[in-house]
């Protein structure tokens, strides 16, 4: 089965800082990545994913992740962190037929003025 | 676009009492899903259906029971509530495809406890 590790529960940043949200997954199979926010009081949004072709992945709100194979990764960045991007982030694999998604713990990120 | 809506938000029940929680969703979606969100463990996934009349386990299954009786409704059971099952509840949808189109929508979940 597949598994998630998301390293840091908490992160905080600066507003107009870099964010960077660690996730490494193992899989035996090649895999789905996917990031989903997750905001107070509401379901998850996704925020990227990754199936095939390019490893580089753009996603909303200025994120994007890489999938590096060969380090078993899929970290999440952006460039500058905005007050907006205050939420909890999680991480998640699944095979290619996405019926058993695994998740990460999550982590709380925190966007000080 | 109502999308993947739950029924009820919240809810409160004593140890013992039966209750069933509902997912419907208006985007004709073939799969659903039930997952739990519990502090520090991200989701796990209850029980899913690949189809209206079909079900299958996640990797929390106990204690919890299913049906899609019909294609837009995936019911979840609780038949003696545990206060283990104190949790955020949480059902996704998605169609049947593969490649860009293959994601999960979800619901903005129903908060319950067990007392």
């Amino acid at each position: 089965a597949q598994s998630v590790t998301q390293l840091g529960s908490h992160v905080s940043v600066s507003e107009g800082a870099l964010v960077l949200l660690r996730c490494n997954y193992s899989s035996s199979v090649p895999p789905y990545l996917f990031w989903y926010v997750q905001y107070p009081n509401q379901g998850l949004q996704l925020l990227l994913k990754y199936t095939t072709g390019a490893t580089l992945v753009k996603g909303i709100n200025g994120f994007e992740a890489e999938f590096k194979k060969s380090e078993t990764s899929f970290h999440l960045t952006k460039p500058s962190a905005h007050m907006s991007d205050a939420a909890e982030y999680f991480c998640a694999v699944s095979d290619r037929n996405n019926n058993d998604m695994r998740f990460g713990a999550g982590t709380r990120l925190t966007v000080k003025p | 676009n109502a999308g993947v809506t739950q029924t009820p938000k919240f809810r409160v029940l004593k140890t013992g009492q039966s209750m069933t929680l509902l997912c419907a969703q208006d985007m004709n979606h073939e799969y659903m899903y039930w997952y739990r969100q519990d502090p520090g463990m991200g989701l796990r996934l209850i029980h899913y259906s690949v189809g209206e009349g079909t079900t299958a386990k996640g990797e929390v299954p106990d204690g919890y029971n299913v049906s899609r009786l019909k294609k837009q409704n995936f019911l979840l059971g609780l038949e003696s509530a545990a206060p283990s099952q104190t949790s955020v509840y949480f059902c996704a949808s998605r169609p049947d495809t593969s490649g860009a189109k293959n994601i999960q929508y979800f619901g903005a979940g129903t908060r319950l406890s067990v007392l």
